[in-house]
């Protein structure tokens, strides 16, 4: 069974960069079968994706984040990591990292997730 | 974007009763070039990750009660709880993944009468 732990600073202030990581406990990292996706859930609110990546390196992101969003894999220690510039309160919310099942070449839905990681963007 | 729009936002319903949570499409998710409907539903209890139930709209996951169903097609699609447990009180999202950005419903919460 996939696990997967985050890790990441948990209060920062507005105009700082949130970074976050994720650690996978098996081998499916550097499996096409999956990609490595990021979803965010504000306080008592609904669910937000962010991007995902493959083992490759190649990514897709939401249009409406695209633009402070950078995501990296590295395979070497099962590890893939969230960057985003420039937060402000709006970005205050649990992070989630999951797997993304790719059953034809292209990344579909979450089948594990991690534990999610709280940020809070407070002045 | 394609908006997901569940009904209703919550319901309360007596142990053992049947609960239904819809959900709606802006537009098809269907892709008709192999037969399937691009869409997933997710549970989330309380301080919990989300937990995928189904794919493809009906494909339940492995270990998901069979008291779960999942069906629908095109732009409207049902979860239905058929007999409620009290283990079953969660929120409830839909989420498409027929094109990018992925989108989820706003939740239906699912409580005990």
């Amino acid at each position: 069974q996939v696990q997967q732990e985050q890790w990441g600073a948990g209060l920062l202030k507005p105009s700082e960069t949130l970074s976050l990581t994720c650690g996978v406990s098996d081998d499916s990292m550097t499996s096409s079968s999956y990609w490595w996706g990021w979803i965010r859930q504000p306080p008592g609110q609904g669910l937000e994706w962010i991007g995902e990546i493959n083992h490759s390196g190649s990514t897709n992101y939401n249009p409406s984040l695209r633009s402070r969003v950078t995501l990296s894999a590295d395979t070497s220690k099962k590890q893939f990591s969230l960057k985003m510039t420039s937060v402000t309160a709006a970005d205050t919310a649990v992070y989630y990292c999951a797997r993304v099942v790719v059953p034809f070449g292209e990344a579909h839905y979450f089948d594990y997730w991690g534990q999610g990681a709280r940020v809070t963007v407070s002045s | 974007d394609i908006v997901m729009t569940q009904s209703p936002d919550s319901l309360a319903v007596s142990l053992g009763e049947r609960a239904t949570v819809h959900c709606k499409s802006s537009q098809s998710v269907f892709y008709t070039s192999n037969n399937k409907n691009y869409l997933a539903w997710y549970q989330q209890k309380p301080g919990q990750p989300p937990k995928l139930l189904f794919h493809w709209a009906s494909t339940r996951e492995s270990g998901v009660p069979d008291r779960f169903s999942g069906s629908g097609s095109g732009t409207d699609f049902t979860l239905t709880i058929s007999s409620l447990q009290a283990e079953d009180v969660a929120v409830y999202y839909c989420q498409q993944y027929y094109s990018t950005p992925k989108t989820f419903g706003q939740g239906t919460k699912v409580e005990i009468k």
